[in-house]
């Protein structure tokens, strides 16, 4: 069965500072892996998604993510936070054929 | 477009009592998705539809859960008698494919 892996529990940056979110995902070929964000109070929005091609993908909001295969990693990175980017993360994947599995979120917190 | 709805924003009851959750999902989707997150659980899955109709609702915890989708624009999830580790907050979900979701803000159950 797939699983998505959010070692990261809470993370906590400096405005400014950059930025590196993991994920690491279980599935024997290539997911499809998709980074979320979600404000308090509010429903999860997509950042960005890899589906196959050029292993780094640009998102929304200034957000990249790399996949690795050889590491089973997609992680989440932005070189430059702002204290708006105070959120919580979710790494998903997919087959493709079945539903998003969602890793546990990584709830990220900007000081100044 | 106005997004996926769902309603009520908050709920609150007491034990026993039955709750229905109701979502609108996004014109000309056709995949509908229920989540639940919880802060021991993250987001689960519960049930999902494609064209109105179930497809996977082995994420439902119980019997006391039930989920229906009558027409294209609307679903209910009904929890029967609800118990205080009911007490989540539940996405609804719509999509075109079911890669790229599209959340509601969720209704926020507390049960007493």
């Amino acid at each position: 069965a797939q699983s998505v892996t959010q070692p990261d529990i809470h993370i906590t940056v400096s405005e400014g500072a950059s930025l590196e979110l993991r994920c690491n995902y279980s599935y024997g070929a290539t997911p499809y892996l998709f980074w979320y964000v979600q404000s308090p109070g509010q429903g999860l929005q997509l950042l960005l998604k890899y589906f196959s091609g050029d292993t780094l993908v640009q998102g929304i909001k200034g957000f990249e993510a790399e996949f690795k295969r050889s590491q089973s990693s997609f992680n989440l990175r932005k070189p430059s936070v702002h204290w708006s980017d105070a959120a919580e993360y979710f790494c998903a994947s997919t087959s493709g054929n079945t539903p998003l599995v969602f890793g546990k979120g990584t709830r990220l917190s900007v000081i100044a | 477009d106005a997004g996926v709805i769902q309603s009520p924003r908050h709920e609150v009851t007491e034990m026993g009592q039955e709750v229905t959750l109701r979502c609108k999902p996004i014109s000309g989707h056709n995949s509908l998705f229920w989540y639940r997150q919880t802060m021991m659980r993250g987001l689960e899955l519960l049930i999902y539809f494609n064209n109105n109709v179930p497809i996977d609702d082995s994420g439902m915890p119980e019997d006391r859960f039930s989920a229906k989708m009558p027409n294209a624009s609307f679903s209910t999830l009904k929890i029967q008698p609800s118990e205080p580790r009911d007490s989540a907050v539940y996405f609804c979900a719509s999509s075109t494919g079911g890669e790229k979701l599209f959340f509601g803000s969720g209704t926020q159950l507390s049960v007493l």
